[in-house]
């Protein structure tokens, strides 16, 4: 079964950039687009981005867009998702998750532990 | 974008009972929705998938239904390890979007 590890997150001042890593091993990293999703202390399940397979195509939520860039290195079963302009409200617990099917938006089967990234 | 809504935000059950969880979609998502379990300080578990298809692994107490823009999830018994929050999510289009999320309580 495959897992996820996720890497890079910590303190960052307001207006700052934290670069994170998602690490793959159990699967065929480049068959599957992957994804990043946040959940704010307290609060629900956000979507934050997304890379298919051969990293060609990225798509981003609007609460990101412009400031977050999502890539991948196939060759090293990583993905990443650096983080410019931080504000407070990026606060949150960051996952990297596996999309199962092929289908980009879902079902996202493996999900990593997850990155605290603090904003303050 | 699709806005998800979760019914109720919470509940109180308790071990043995059957419930059920509500999901519904602003628009139709044909049957491209899937439910997850997170528990505290964890990552979120898929447990079903296109709406009524159970993850591999996943107990069968676990089930689900619905199409369009109403989803169900039931639990037939419920477990001491099923007190956890119950997220859905659609799978239909970006931007992806959740429910607000049911956290069920003993």
């Amino acid at each position: 079964e495959g897992q996820l590890l996720e890497s890079g997150g910590g303190l960052a001042q307001p207006g700052s950039s934290l670069r994170l890593s998602c690490t793959a091993s159990g699967f065929a990293f480049s068959s599957y687009a992957m994804s990043w999703f946040r959940q704010a202390p307290g609060k629900g399940l956000e979507w934050v981005s997304l890379v298919i397979g051969n990293g060609g195509n990225t798509f981003y939520a609007d609460s990101v867009k412009g400031r977050f860039t999502v890539s991948r290195d196939n060759s090293k079963n990583t993905f990443f998702l650096q983080m410019n302009g931080l504000r407070a409200e990026d606060t949150a617990v960051y996952y990297c998750a596996k999309d199962q099917k092929g289908r980009i938006v879902g079902p996202f089967d493996i999900w990593g532990q997850g990155t605290m990234v603090v904003v303050s | 974008d699709i806005q998800m809504t979760q019914s109720p935000s919470s509940l109180s059950a308790a071990l043995g009972d059957r419930v059920t969880f509500t999901c519904r979609a602003s628009q139709t998502i044909r049957t491209n929705l899937d439910w997850f379990q997170q528990k505290s300080g964890k990552a979120p578990k898929l447990l079903i998938y296109a709406a009524s298809t159970l993850q591999s692994g996943v107990p069968s107490r676990f089930s689900g239904s619905g199409s369009g823009t109403n989803f169900t999830l039931t639990i037939s018994s419920l477990q001491p390890e099923d007190f956890a929050t119950y997220y859905c999510q659609q799978s239909y289009g970006t931007p992806i979007t959740f429910g607000q999320g049911t956290r069920l309580e003993i």
